[in-house]
């Protein structure tokens, strides 16, 4: 059974960044994709980027582009993404994803998300 | 723009049916979605994929009342014999190349 534990909750301050981890279990796959999610408060899920982890590539949304940076440590199976320059407006659940689909090289098929972690809070307040 | 349209609610009595509607923008009528349930307090649980064909596939261990079909742009979510633990916000999501991942909205299923 496919599982994703993530990182415990953080509180930052604005500006400050915050590094999330999701450990992989269960699943001995090399060639798939791992996506980072996030829902702020009472509001519904928005999607920040993915990265390949058998070929390192990433691809972050554009609202997210210059702050998300993704990485994916092979010898932990593990992801990490780290948010930069951080508001108040970044407080959020933080939840990593992988989906059905599979990568070759560095070209990935995307697909249905189908295993979740159980979310990170990230909090950001002076 | 890539938008997946939800209603923001939807209700039905205990033990009936509902069915949830997911609209794909102008053109992309051929795309598949996902459904995603969230409970209160609860992280996101993959539900099922439903194809352009109106076929689909339910993650592990979900109950067969609930069941995937489309019609042209709409993907639909269809829950039958509605329980209390039903009540939560249910996701549509799709994926592709140059959009890469779009939710929608979510619709707020309330058991009455």
């Amino acid at each position: 059974q496919v599982q994703h534990v993530q990182s415990g909750a953080e509180v930052k301050k604005p500006g400050a960044s915050v590094r999330i981890s999701c450990k992989a279990s269960g699943n001995t796959l090399t060639n798939y994709a791992v996506h980072w999610v996030r829902q702020a408060p009472g509001q519904g899920l928005e999607w920040m980027g993915w990265i390949n982890v058998g070929y390192g590539n990433t691809k972050n949304s554009q609202k997210f582009q210059d702050r998300v940076f993704i990485t994916w440590d092979r010898s932990a199976r593990t992801s990490y993404m780290e948010l930069s320059s951080l508001r108040s407006e970044d407080t959020a659940l933080y939840y990593c994803a992988t989906d059905i689909g599979y990568c070759s090289g560095a070209t990935c098929w995307l697909e249905a998300f189908d295993v979740w972690g159980q979310g990170t809070k990230v909090t950001v307040s002076s | 723009q890539f938008v997946l349209t939800q209603s923001p609610s939807a209700s039905a009595s205990l033990g009936a049916s509902v069915r949830l509607t997911c609209t794909l923008n102008s053109g992309h009528s051929s795309y598949a979605i996902a459904w995603h349930q969230q409970q209160p307090e609860k992280g996101p649980r993959f539900l099922m994929k439903v194809n352009s064909d109106g076929s689909h596939n339910k993650g592990d261990g979900i109950p067969d009342r609930f069941s995937g079909s489309s019609s042209g742009a709409e993907r639909y979510l269809t829950i039958s014999s509605l329980q209390s633990e039903d009540e939560a916000e249910y996701y549509c999501q799709t994926w592709g190349t140059g959009i890469n991942v779009v939710f929608g909205e979510g619709t707020k299923l309330t058991v009455l």
